[in-house]
C-alpha cells in the first residue's frame, strides 16, 4: 500500500518567518500534487510536480519533486497570515490511479 | 465557469435517519470523487465515478452508504440510516481526464446526533 506521510502535524509561527513542510513516501509517484485547504472550503490544487528534480514556484511557495520521485517538500518564505491553513500533498496510486492524500500539516502565521 | 457545487453545506440529523448529499461536477468532467474528512482519519475516498459509472466503491464504509450518478452533471451520496459515527465533512470532488487533478466542492458538514 502506498502511503504519503506528511511533516510537521503542525506549525505555529510568527510573520515572516520561512518554513518547509515535507512530504515523504517509500513508493515512487508518477506525479505528486499539493492543495491548500482553509477553514470550512474543499482543498484547492495549488501545484502539480511530475518530473523527478522539478521545482515549481508560486509566488512564496517552492515546490520541490525528489529526484527518485518518492518525497516532495513545499517552501514557504516569509509567511503571511493568510498562508494559514492545512497543506496536504497527494499521489495517483500506481495499482488503482485513485488519489492518495498525506494527513495533511496544519499551518498557523500569527501576525 | 462555476466549480463543484455541494448541497446542503451543513446538515444536521438524528441518528437514524436518512441523509442525502447532493453534488454537481464542474462541466465538461468526466469523474467524480466522493471525500469524506475527520481529524482522525484525514482525507479518505469512498467512492469514485467515471462517465457516470462507479469504478471503485471499496472506501464505502458500510452497506448504509449509497452512491448514484444518474447523469454527468449530478450525484447523490446517500446514508441511511444515519449513526453518530458518520459525523464528518463530506467533499466532492470532479476531474477531466486526469485524477490527479481534482476540483473539490465546499463540502458538506454533517452532524448525526
Amino acid at each position: 500500500t502506498q502511503l504519503l506521510e506528511q511533516s510537521p502535524q503542525f506549525l505555529s509561527i510568527q510573520e515572516g518567518e520561512n518554513l518547509t513542510v515535507y512530504c515523504n513516501s517509500s513508493s515512487v509517484f508518477s506525479s505528486l500534487q499539493w492543495y491548500r485547504q482553509e477553514p470550512g472550503e474543499g482543498p484547492v490544487l495549488l501545484v502539480t510536480v511530475v518530473t523527478g528534480g522539478e521545482v515549481k514556484k508560486l509566488k512564496r511557495l517552492t515546490f520541490q519533486f525528489g529526484d527518485a520521485r518518492k518525497d516532495s517538500s513545499l517552501h514557504i518564505t516569509a509567511a503571511q497570515p493568510g498562508d494559514t491553513g492545512l497543506y496536504l500533498c497527494a499521489g495517483p496510486s500506481s495499482n488503482t490511479g485513485k488519489l492518495i492524500f498525506g494527513q495533511g500539516t496544519t499551518l498557523q502565521v500569527k501576525p | 465557469d462555476a466549480g463543484v457545487i455541494q448541497s446542503p453545506r451543513h446538515e444536521v440529523t438524528e441518528m437514524g435517519q436518512e441523509v442525502t448529499l447532493r453534488c454537481k461536477p464542474i462541466s465538461g468532467h468526466n469523474s467524480l470523487f466522493w471525500y469524506r474528512q475527520t481529524m482522525m482519519r484525514g482525507l479518505e475516498l469512498l467512492i469514485y465515478f467515471n462517465n457516470n459509472v462507479p469504478i471503485d466503491d471499496s472506501g464505502m464504509p458500510e452497506d448504509r452508504f449509497s452512491a448514484k450518478m444518474p447523469n454527468a452533471s449530478f450525484s447523490t451520496l446517500k446514508i441511511q440510516p444515519s449513526e453518530p459515527r458518520d459525523s464528518a465533512v463530506y467533499f466532492c470532488a470532479s476531474s477531466r481526464y486526469r485524477p490527479d487533478t481534482q476540483y473539490f466542492g465546499p463540502g458538506t458538514r454533517l452532524t448525526v446526533l
